[in-house]
């Protein structure tokens, strides 16, 4: 177990739909950053939130934002979800500035259909 | 841009035989290199890490992988898998403190160990 946790574990939603995905980031970690892990394919960076803003963000349209609120805890929202996003969403923990590494929460499984 | 590439995305292997999974990176400056594994069920999990000095690094399970930086090179090597190593392995890279472009990771290799 990491201590970084994530809620939903699983979510079926449909296409059009809004989803908001949660994280909470283990203790003492105050950067929070989000993957999409498509069926077959390695984790894909969205974004990174550090001190409450995003400070790094991948491929991916504005469709998908983020908040972080002071506690680190961090929320991923996709709007108009389209079938492609079905994919594992992975939230993963660190320490800004320092080279160490990123510790993963299990993940919240999208199905859009 | 940052990329990984994993040369092998199925390995089917019997117990005891010995491992090497291919990780070659592109990337203009210093990374972070790292190895990561999910076990079926399970969230990722950090084998291994280098972030400079000695280029062979050892991980947890008996995993180890070394660093050719002419090559662009950082295979994961274990001299005798057992079952339980059946999981989906990938590399990653990333810049060095933390940079906010996160980690860049390889495709991934299914790795199966036949008892």
């Amino acid at each position: 177990e990491t201590g970084v946790t994530q809620s939903p574990t699983h979510l079926i939603k449909t296409r059009g739909q809004q989803v908001t995905l949660r994280c909470s980031s283990q203790s003492g970690h105050n950067t929070v950053s989000w993957y999409q892990q498509a069926l077959g394919q390695g984790p894909q960076f969205i974004f990174q939130y550090y001190r409450e803003e995003e400070n790094g963000r991948g491929n991916f349209p504005p469709r998908f934002s983020g908040l972080q609120f002071p506690n680190y805890s961090s929320e991923l929202n996709v709007n108009a979800l389209e079938l492609d996003d079905s994919a594992l969403y992975l939230c993963a923990s660190s320490i800004q500035g320092a080279s160490t590494e990123a510790f993963f929460g299990q993940g919240t499984r999208l199905t859009v259909v | 841009a940052q990329s990984v590439s994993q040369h092998n995305h199925h390995v089917i292997l019997s117990e005891a035989a010995s491992l090497e999974l291919g990780c070659n990176y592109s990337y203009g400056g210093t990374v972070n290199l790292f190895w990561y594994v999910q076990y079926p069920g399970q969230h990722l999990q950090l084998l291994l890490k280098y972030f400079s000095g000695d280029p062979l690094v050892k991980g947890i399970k008996g995993f180890e992988a070394e660093f050719i930086k002419s090559k662009f090179s950082f295979n994961l090597r274990k001299p005798s898998v057992q079952w339980s190593d059946t999981a989906e392995y990938f590399c990653a890279v990333n810049a060095p403190f933390g940079g906010a472009d996160g980690l860049t990771f390889g495709k991934g290799t299914h790795l199966i160990i036949q008892p």
